[in-house]
C-alpha cells in the first residue's frame, strides 16, 4: 500500500516562527501536494511539484514556500508563521494525475499562537 | 480557486436509508473522482469516473457524471453508521487536483 507519512500530527508554534512541515511517500510517485484545510473552506492548495526541484503555486501559496530536494520528499515552509496560519495542512502524492489516485497524509494540525 | 462544489454541506440519514450527494464544476475535466474523509484523518479515494464515462459502480456506491450540466452525484445505497465521514468531489481538468468542499453525512444508528 502507498503511505504517504506527515512528520508531525499536531504542532503548536509562536506568531514569527519558522516552521517545517515534512512530507514522505515510498511509492515513487512524481507528483507531490500540499493542502490546507479549513472549515466550510474544503481543500485549498498551496503548492505541488511535478518533480525533483520543480515547484507550481496552487491557488494560496502566500505565506508559504516548498522543497523538494529528494523525489519522495516535499516539505512545506512556513517562513513567519502567523496565526491565520492556524489550519490543518495535508501533504499528498500521486503518480501523474490524470485518471490517477491522490494519497494522502494523515494531517497535520498546526496552531500558531 | 475550487472546482468542484458539493451539495448539501451537510446530510444526516437514518441507518438503510439511501444518501446522495452532488458535485458541480466550472471547466471541462477529465476525470472525476470521490473521496472520503474520517473526522481529523487525511482523504480515502473511493471511485473515478472518466469524462466519457456516464455511470459507474463500486459496491454500495454509485457515481454518475453529466458533462453536459457539468456536474456528477455520489449515491451510498443502504447507508451505515460507519459512513459517517465528509465526502469530496476532485477534478483534474489542469494538471493538478482541485477539491470541492465537501458533504459532511452523518448516518445515524
Amino acid at each position: 500500500d502507498v503511505k504517504v507519512t506527515q512528520s508531525s500530527r499536531y504542532l503548536v508554534k509562536r506568531t514569527g516562527e519558522k516552521v517545517f512541515l515534512e512530507c514522505v511517500q515510498d511509492m515513487d510517485h512524481e507528483n507531490m501536494f500540499w493542502y490546507r484545510q479549513d472549515p466550510g473552506l474544503g481543500l485549498r492548495l498551496i503548492y505541488f511539484s511535478y518533480d525533483v526541484k520543480m515547484k507550481e503555486k496552487g491557488d494560496i501559496p502566500e505565506g508559504y514556500s516548498v522543497s523538494r530536494e529528494k523525489k519522495e520528499r516535499f516539505s512545506l515552509i512556513l517562513e513567519s508563521a502567523s496565526t491565520n496560519q492556524t489550519s490543518m495542512y495535508l501533504c499528498a502524492s500521486s503518480q501523474g494525475v490524470n485518471g490517477n489516485t491522490i494519497y494522502f497524509g494523515e494531517g497535520s494540525w498546526l496552531t500558531v499562537v | 480557486s475550487q472546482q468542484g462544489e458539493e451539495d448539501p454541506q451537510a446530510l444526516s440519514i437514518q441507518e438503510g436509508e439511501n444518501a446522495t450527494m452532488n458535485c458541480s464544476y466550472k471547466t471541462s475535466i477529465n476525470n472525476l473522482q470521490w473521496y472520503r474523509q474520517n473526522s481529523g484523518r487525511g482523504l480515502v479515494h473511493l471511485i473515478l469516473i472518466r469524462s466519457n464515462e456516464r455511470e459507474k459502480h463500486s459496491g454500495r456506491l454509485r457515481v454518475t457524471l453529466d458533462t453536459s450540466k457539468k456536474s456528477s452525484s455520489l449515491l451510498i445505497t443502504a447507508s451505515r453508521a460507519a459512513d459517517t465521514a465528509s465526502y469530496f468531489c476532485a477534478t483534474d481538468a489542469n494538471d493538478d487536483m482541485r477539491f470541492g468542499a465537501g458533504t459532511r453525512l452523518t448516518v445515524k444508528p
